[in-house]
């Protein structure tokens, strides 16, 4: 399996502009993961679905933030407006929920100028 | 929430020494996840354990249930070892984690 793919790697925006993030998880996995990296928080979650289905997304910073999974095998994550204080490492990770172990993707630098 | 801590933040040592970083949390768990951050970004999943120890390669990691403890080892290290190590803890019921700040390590040659 060629693992959990994350597009695009690097994304460079203007500030009020929509971005979007696409992720496609491991095949056969059940739950999918939306985290953000800064500097100053470290590592957060966004949002999780399992089987498709949103679970928590208490994460999720404001209602510029939206995250959708149509079906088992792709998800995306919208900013509209984005704004500089945006800019992150937004990584995607999926889990077989029983197992627990999460696999990640390798990451979209956003940065919103 | 649970509450993580890790420690030391940051680590220099020399190559072939024994590391050992820590990572305590508040609230019972029903597993403790060590992940791995290399340089260029990348994370990695290095273990998954809920009780006892688990060994890969140079990497053990151990973890005190009732002390709410785990530890992360690395034998005989190497400057590839070189990255930010990570330990994340699930709230109980789902598989929300909470994660640690990190642990720099640097091995030097």
């Amino acid at each position: 399996d060629a693992g959990v793919i994350q597009s695009p790697r690097h994304e460079v925006t203007e500030m009020g502009q929509e971005v979007t993030l696409r992720c496609k998880p491991i095949s056969g996995h059940n739950s999918l993961f939306w985290y953000r990296q800064t500097m100053m928080r470290g590592l957060e979650l966004l949002i999780y679905f399992n089987n498709n289905v949103p679970i928590d997304d208490s994460g999720m910073p404001e209602d510029r933030f939206s995250a959708k999974m149509p079906n088992a095998s792709f998800s995306t994550l919208k900013i509209q407006p984005s704004e500089p204080r945006d800019s992150a490492v937004y990584f995607c990770a999926s889990s077989f929920a029983e197992v627990g172990i999460q696999y990640f993707g390798a990451g979209t630098r956003l940065s919103v100028l | 929430k649970n509450e993580v801590e890790q420690s030391p933040q940051n680590l220099t040592a020399q190559e072939e020494e024994f590391i050992t970083i820590n990572c305590s949390y508040s609230v019972g768990i029903s597993a403790l996840h060590w992940l791995q951050q290399h340089p260029g970004g990348g994370i990695v999943s290095l273990f998954m354990l809920s009780s006892g120890k688990k060994k890969h390669g140079r990497l053990i990691a151990t973890i005190n249930i009732q002390e709410k403890h785990s530890s992360l080892h690395i034998t005989a290290s190497h400057p590839r070892d070189s990255a930010v190590y990570i330990c994340a803890v699930p709230n109980f019921g789902n598989e929300k984690l909470t994660f640690g700040t990190g642990t720099r390590l640097t091995i030097i040659p």
